[in-house]
């Protein structure tokens, strides 16, 4: 059982714009930046959001972070089919000294 | 372009070691703090360790404390991840991954499979 909490599946047709949350706790999302990862099947994770909303160079603004309180969210607007992958958020956790992530949600373009 | 490699996967037998590693380049390795982390076979991320750039600090999951070890070598550039009494449950593709400072890391190698079976 992950310390964050994700949604397991979410889906979208292409185009349409999705989001898929992230909630944790004051020792984790509450406190510190958030992340998201994105992983492509066979592959390793891939960057995608850091510091809660600034996007590393190369990934398109169609993806967006936010955080409110305990919680996060990414968006990905105008859906393509190759965003079909697992996206897994993630933070600092100060109680456990150390990152945790979420068990990750599995993204279906229709 | 920044590359890391990891190195040292294979079949285990339980209460077995294996030292793995990771060789670095396309960057100043000793700038950054380093991770591993692990993805059980269908199954999600969990962080396992990290460890400051100098090697001057480090922290692990619970679950590994005692039995897992990590270390760098900042002249081969390459981190390792020594695993002793391994278990069952530490069947994964380990990931290493840099970051700078207490960021969470930027840049993944490609993973290597650990399987503890007999």
């Amino acid at each position: 059982q992950s310390v964050l909490t994700q949604p397991p599946s979410a889906s979208g047709t292409p185009g349409q714009r999705v989001t898929i949350s992230c909630s944790g706790s004051s020792s984790n999302i509450g406190s510190n930046y958030v992340y998201w990862y994105q992983q492509l099947p066979g592959t390793a994770p891939k960057f995608l959001i850091y510091r809660n909303n600034q996007r590393p160079s190369g990934v398109p603004d169609r993806f967006s972070g936010s955080k409110s309180g305990t919680s996060m969210s990414l968006a990905i607007s105008g859906l393509r089919s190759e965003d079909e992958a697992d996206y897994y958020c993630a933070v600092w956790d100060d109680i456990l000294t150390g990152p945790v992530f979420g068990g990750g949600t599995r993204l279906t373009v229709l | 372009e920044v590359q890391l490699v990891e190195s040292g996967g294979g079949l285990v037998q339980p209460g077995g070691s294996l030292r793995l590693s990771c060789t670095a380049s396309g960057f100043t390795f000793s700038d950054y703090w380093m991770h591993w982390v692990r993805q059980a076979p269908g199954k999600g991320l969990v962080w396992v360790s990290r460890i400051k750039s100098d090697g001057s600090g480090t922290t692990y999951a619970d679950s590994v404390k005692g039995r897992f070890t990590i270390s760098r070598d900042n002249v081969k550039n390459t981190l390792y991840l020594q695993m002793n009494s391994l278990r069952a449950e530490d069947t994964a593709v380990y990931y290493c991954g840099r970051a700078a400072g207490w960021e969470l890391p930027d840049y993944w190698g490609q993973g290597t499979l650990i399987t503890v079976s007999s």
